[in-house]
């Protein structure tokens, strides 16, 4: 089982829902991470928070708001999305900055999200 | 330019046997990281295993290896006697400059293993 958990695992939303992706880790790490993955594609980095601060963005849209309120948690504020929004979104954790660029980067199993 | 190149069409493989997933590179940085994931139908991804430019060694842990060509710019995943759980989707990754914090991911290899 994967120590990083996403809910939900599925979402249906209209392009004026607002809705949210909530990711949990309680494995002490610092460093948390939003990345999209369309169908047949690998996973695109969307933001990086460190020591719950922002630390990346890339370039996102703001209607995917992201927040970190504690150490632990990470979401994803989601607010008139577009139909092309729709896809895996997976969140990982890494004990800081630094085990990330070792590949000690941790993931979870992702929310699947349809935008109609 | 795409940095990470995995160009190998969907593979069968037959349980037990080895396998071995392609993937260069493209970069002008001297220090580098390079990383293998595996992602099953369930969606997460699971890292593999890692190499650094610096390294000397081939990378191993347990059942992959990794087989650094740097003159090359390759770096391919060895999986060695398959099961049936190896079937998943393998991506190929590179970070860049450390402290980059970013990684590039290839397109991914799909492997199925055969009982």
């Amino acid at each position: 089982d994967t120590e990083v958990t996403q809910t939900p695992k599925h979402l249906v939303m209209g392009m004026t829902n607002k809705k949210s992706l909530k990711c949990e880790q309680h494995m002490g790490h610092r460093a948390m991470y939003w990345y999209k993955q369309k169908a047949k594609k690998p996973p695109e980095l969307m933001f990086v928070y460190s020591y719950e601060k922002l630390s990346i963005n890339e370039s996102v849209p703001s209607r995917f708001s992201p927040e970190c309120p504690n150490s632990s948690l990470l979401n994803l504020h989601l607010h008139a999305l577009q139909p092309e929004d729709s896809a895996l979104y997976l969140c990982a954790s890494s004990r800081d900055l630094a085990a990330m660029n070792t590949g000690e980067l941790f993931f979870g199993e992702g929310s699947r999200l349809t935008v109609l | 330019a795409q940095k990470i190149t995995q160009t190998q069409p969907g593979m069968f493989v037959q349980e037990k046997e080895a396998v071995t997933l392609d993937c260069t590179y493209d970069t002008s940085d001297q220090s580098y990281g390079l990383f293998w994931y595996k992602q099953p139908s369930s969606g997460e991804m699971i890292f593999l295993i890692y190499q650094g430019s610096y390294d000397e060694q081939n990378a191993t842990e347990g059942r992959y290896s990794l087989n650094f060509q740097k003159a090359r710019k390759s770096a391919n995943l060895v999986i060695s006697a398959s099961q049936l759980g190896d079937s998943a989707m393998y991506f190929c990754a590179m970070r860049e400059a450390y402290g980059n914090n970013r990684l590039a991911f290839g397109k991914g290899n799909q492997v199925v293993v055969i009982p």
